[in-house]
């Protein structure tokens, strides 16, 4: 099974500016890998698809980098409404159970 | 526009059943794989399940296999989950997902979840 791994568990920054969340996976999943928001009390929201491509209705703010390995969602000149937790997700192992594996999540709070 | 409503949770003791379902609208249920993901409380989420548009292929995440199915209706637009063997470990919100057209094996529309606890 791949493992995701998100880094730091909690993130403190302030309105305004950029905040950088890191997954890592334990084997290469190419670029098969997507970011969700989840705020309090709903579900997750699409931000990042292919490693780098925004959901549609995605603020350009919001970017995806990385392949293999290691991934970076960077959020510039962060606004009220994005401090939530992100997730990562790969799929590089589809069709192969499980097919879709999670990291632990990234909380971002206001500093 | 997309919607998908779950509903089917509830409270339920260690060993019994359950069966949730999920009702879509706004797009061409047929024409797409399905998910079930799970989030404990307070924690993060975790897939369980999928289906193939058709319902001809599924998988499952070892923790639920053999213990869980999952179905679809095609023809009433409706996704299932049938819980059995359940076990206090189960206890989450389930949320059923679709499967991105563009966004392909991520999830680009959720419900809003329905919650199983399972506890004596």
């Amino acid at each position: 099974e791949i493992v995701m791994t998100q880094s730091p568990a909690t993130l403190s920054v302030s309105p305004g500016e950029r905040a950088t969340l890191s997954c890592r996976a334990s084997q290469s999943v190419s670029s098969n890998l997507v970011w969700y928001q989840q705020k309090p009390g709903q579900a997750p929201r699409l931000l990042i698809y292919g490693a780098s491509t925004r959901a549609t209705g995605i603020p350009a703010r919001f970017s995806g980098s990385g392949s293999g390995t290691e991934f970076t969602l960077t959020i510039s000149r962060l606004q009220s409404e994005d401090f939530a937790v992100y997730y990562c997700q790969q799929y590089n192992n589809w069709p192969h159970p499980p097919l879709y594996t999670f990291g632990q999540g990234t909380k971002l709070e206001i500093k | 526009e997309v919607q998908l409503v779950e509903s089917g949770g509830g409270l339920v003791q260690p060993g019994g059943s359950l069966r949730l379902s999920c009702a879509a609208s706004g797009f061409t249920f047929n024409s797409y794989s399905m998910s079930w993901v799970r989030q404990a409380p307070g924690k993060g989420l975790e897939w369980v399940s999928a289906i193939s548009g058709s319902g001809g292929t599924t998988y499952y995440a070892d923790s639920v296999k053999g213990r869980f199915t999952i179905s679809r209706d095609n023809s009433k637009n409706t996704l299932y989950l049938q819980m059995n063997s359940l076990r206090a470990e189960d206890t989450a919100i389930y949320y059923c997902a679709k499967e991105g057209q563009v966004a392909v094996r991520s999830f680009d529309y959720w419900g809003q979840g329905t919650l199983v606890t399972v506890s004596p």
